[in-house]
């Protein structure tokens, strides 16, 4: 166990709706990163956020979004949402935004747009 | 850019028999290399790091992985698998920005 938490677990909607997937670091971390699983992109990086500030974005559409809360837990939100939106999303923490910081993942939110 | 290639896609190996699988690293300054491994259903576990000194990592788990600057490979190694060991193992870098840049992975099938 990482100490990163994620909920749900699973999430099955269909295309064009809205949900949000929800990210618990582990305690006293303040980066949270976002990944994106899928079978034909691999694991890619999506953004980070850094004490409540965005700090790096990579491959996130614009359907995508994301914030960090006071209490420095996070949440991706996807919508209108597309078949090819089905993946393993994974939030990971880190303790700073240092280079050498080491991130550790949660279990993954696995999402299905039907 | 920077990238992590995997060039094992799957790899089956006995239960006892020793393991190793590849990675490879593109350009860059001392690469922040890390060795993660993807049980079925579950996330992602940090098997190991190398940031820098030591080129021979231990991580947990039993394994072990040996940065070579020349060959730009941080291969991992187990000197003998458990069946427990079956799994998807991915190589990473941080890149800028402070992401983690993965390889494809390698999935491993252990057999009896």
């Amino acid at each position: 166990d990482s100490g990163v938490t994620q909920t749900p677990k699973h999430l099955i909607t269909a295309t064009g709706q809205r949900v949000t997937l929800r990210c618990s670091p582990r305690s006293g971390d303040l980066s949270v990163y976002w990944y994106q699983q899928s079978l034909d992109q691999g694991l890619q990086f999506l953004i980070q956020y850094y004490n409540g500030e965005e700090r790096a974005k990579g491959n996130i559409l614009e359907r995508f979004s994301a914030q960090q809360f006071p209490d420095l837990h996070s949440e991706l939100n996807l919508s209108s949402l597309e078949l090819g939106d089905s993946a393993l999303y994974f939030c990971a923490s880190s303790v700073a935004e240092v280079f050498a910081d080491t991130q550790y993942f949660g279990p993954g939110t696995r999402l299905t747009v039907l | 850019a920077q990238s992590v290639t995997q060039p094992d896609i799957h790899i089956t190996v006995s239960e006892g028999a020793s393991l190793e699988l590849r990675c490879n690293y593109s350009y860059g300054a001392t690469p922040y290399l890390f060795w993660y491994v993807q049980s079925p259903g579950q996330g992602l576990q940090l098997l190991l790091k190398y940031f820098s000194g030591d080129t021979l990592v231990q991580g947990i788990k039993g394994f072990e992985a040996e940065f070579k600057r020349s060959q730009s490979s941080f291969n991992l190694r187990k000197p003998s698998v458990h069946w427990s060991d079956a799994a998807e193992y991915f190589c990473a870098r941080k890149a800028a920005g402070n992401k983690l840049t993965f390889g494809g992975g390698t999935r491993v099938l252990v057999k009896p």
